[in-house]
């Protein structure tokens, strides 16, 4: 039973525009969410966080959207660059432990 | 500043044989996690080190999987009698516990090939 899901494993943008990433849970209990970075042969790397009682982050380029009613969190990039290339991981936290989705895959094209 | 290093980077072993992966954490980070990623999964928990005590063991599959991290620093994930299924990246993150929210800093990984 996944508490943590991405449905879309991968998703293609253009230079300069806007990426949307997806996260849904199940667990209320849950109190803070994370994106991470991932590029091949590292490890995760933290991008940025959200508490269960907010409802939006922004750091830089990089807006958290947080949905508790709809148990959806969404990950907004703009504008998209290259670098941007890599897999994104959706966290939650409870206790002490991250609960990970199966992540998605940004290709972000020229 | 030195990351969270973890050794081997790669490591090929037999059918029932015992393995050994090394986590170096962040030095001054007190918690130190060991997640479980394989292939088109997200990373998944094993265990949580809070100081040389595990403050959370719940994700270690069986009794196969044991570890320790006897000074409060290095820890090794120590595999016993080891399984094709157990083939996958074992990552390591460090964190400075601080309040309710700890920003975890994970290693490269350690990739277990079984055959």
């Amino acid at each position: 039973d996944q508490q943590v899901k991405q449905n879309s494993p991968s998703l293609s943008v253009q230079e300069g525009r806007i990426s949307i990433l997806n996260c849904d849970y199940t667990n209320s209990m849950f109190d803070y969410f994370l994106w991470y970075k991932k590029y091949p042969a590292e490890g995760p790397t933290f991008l940025i966080s959200i508490s269960s009682i907010k409802d939006k982050n922004e750091d830089g380029r990089f807006t958290v959207f947080l949905n508790k009613s709809a148990k959806h969190l969404s990950l907004h990039i703009v504008p998209s660059q290259p670098g941007d290339s890599a897999v994104y991981f959706c966290a939650a936290q409870y206790t002490d432990k991250l609960i990970f989705g199966t992540g998605t895959r940004l290709q972000v094209f020229p | 500043g030195a990351g969270v290093s973890q050794t081997p980077s790669n490591k090929v072993t037999e059918k029932g044989k015992y393995v050994e992966l090394r986590c170096d954490p962040i030095s001054g980070h007190t918690a130190l996690y060991w997640y479980r990623q394989s292939l088109g999964q997200g990373p998944e928990f094993l265990i949580y080190f809070q100081g040389t005590g595990a403050a959370d063991d719940s994700g270690l599959p069986n009794d196969r999987f044991f570890a320790v991290r006897p000074e409060g620093s290095v820890s090794t994930l120590k595999i016993q009698r080891t399984e094709r299924g157990d083939s996958a990246v074992y990552l390591c993150a460090s964190s400075f516990r601080q309040g309710s929210y700890n920003e975890q800093f994970f290693g490269p990984g350690t990739r277990l090939t079984v055959l």
